[in-house]
């Protein structure tokens, strides 16, 4: 069966470090993959999208891998502040004419001052 | 419209009661679609909609469930017969998509529902 896998559990990091959160997935063939933020009581917000052909993107302080081999992407938050805790959602996006897009349960990080 | 707009924000219903959820899209995104998010759970993939047509209706947990969009713009989720598991937020987003493929979706805040 289809997954995404996010850890389930709190991340919690120093001010300053490098957060990397993970996403792994079975038996999908996405055509591209997204991450997302949802603070509290909020609705989701994008951040970055890569494609299956691409191996990183950065903005700003993010940056995201994608290893189509491995089935994996990371998400990296570097220089990380107060600000950037919330809750991280990779989502897969499938190719061609088949636009469903799927979420992990998403991985909460915690940034401590 | 600025951002996606979903309402009610808030719904409290009793248990066997229908409810309506509507959200109205950024304007000419094309693609419209529902998730659920239960307490502390990830998004449930609900339905999508490409212009008016829902080539995917896999994700309705159940019959009690179904979906509209018309003229291209606002979608309507309606739960029937309402049941205390239908307790959750449901989110709408919106997307104009690019190259064949989706790209960003833009959420709106949600509607809460609660099912007593």
């Amino acid at each position: 069966s289809q997954k995404i896998e996010q850890n389930s559990e709190a991340l919690n990091i120093q001010e300053g470090k490098t957060a990397t959160l993970t996403c792994n997935y079975t038996n999908y063939s996405p055509a591209y993959l997204q991450w997302y933020r949802q603070d509290p009581g909020r609705g989701p917000v994008f951040l970055l999208l890569i494609r299956e052909n691409e191996k990183e993107k950065r903005k700003e302080r993010l940056k995201v891998t994608f290893d189509t081999t491995l089935k994996q992407s990371l998400f990296h938050i570097t220089a990380s502040q107060p600000a950037d805790s919330a809750t991280y959602l990779c989502a897969l996006g499938e190719s061609g004419g088949y636009q469903k897009v799927t979420f992990g349960i998403g991985t909460k990080l915690q940034v401590i001052p | 419209g600025a951002g996606v707009s979903q309402s009610p924000s808030n719904k409290v219903t009793e248990k066997g009661k229908d409810v309506e959820l509507r959200c109205d899209p950024i304007s000419g995104h094309t693609a419209l679609y529902w998730y659920r998010q239960s307490l502390g759970q990830g998004l449930e993939f609900l339905i999508y909609f490409q212009g008016n047509s829902a080539p995917d209706k896999s994700g309705l947990p159940s019959d009690r469930f179904s979906a509209e969009r018309t003229g291209g713009s606002v979608s309507t989720l309606t739960i029937q017969r309402t049941q205390q598991e239908d307790s959750a937020v449901y989110l709408c987003a919106s997307s104009l998509p690019k190259g064949g493929i989706i790209g960003e979706l833009f959420f709106g805040e949600g509607s809460r529902l609660t099912v007593l």
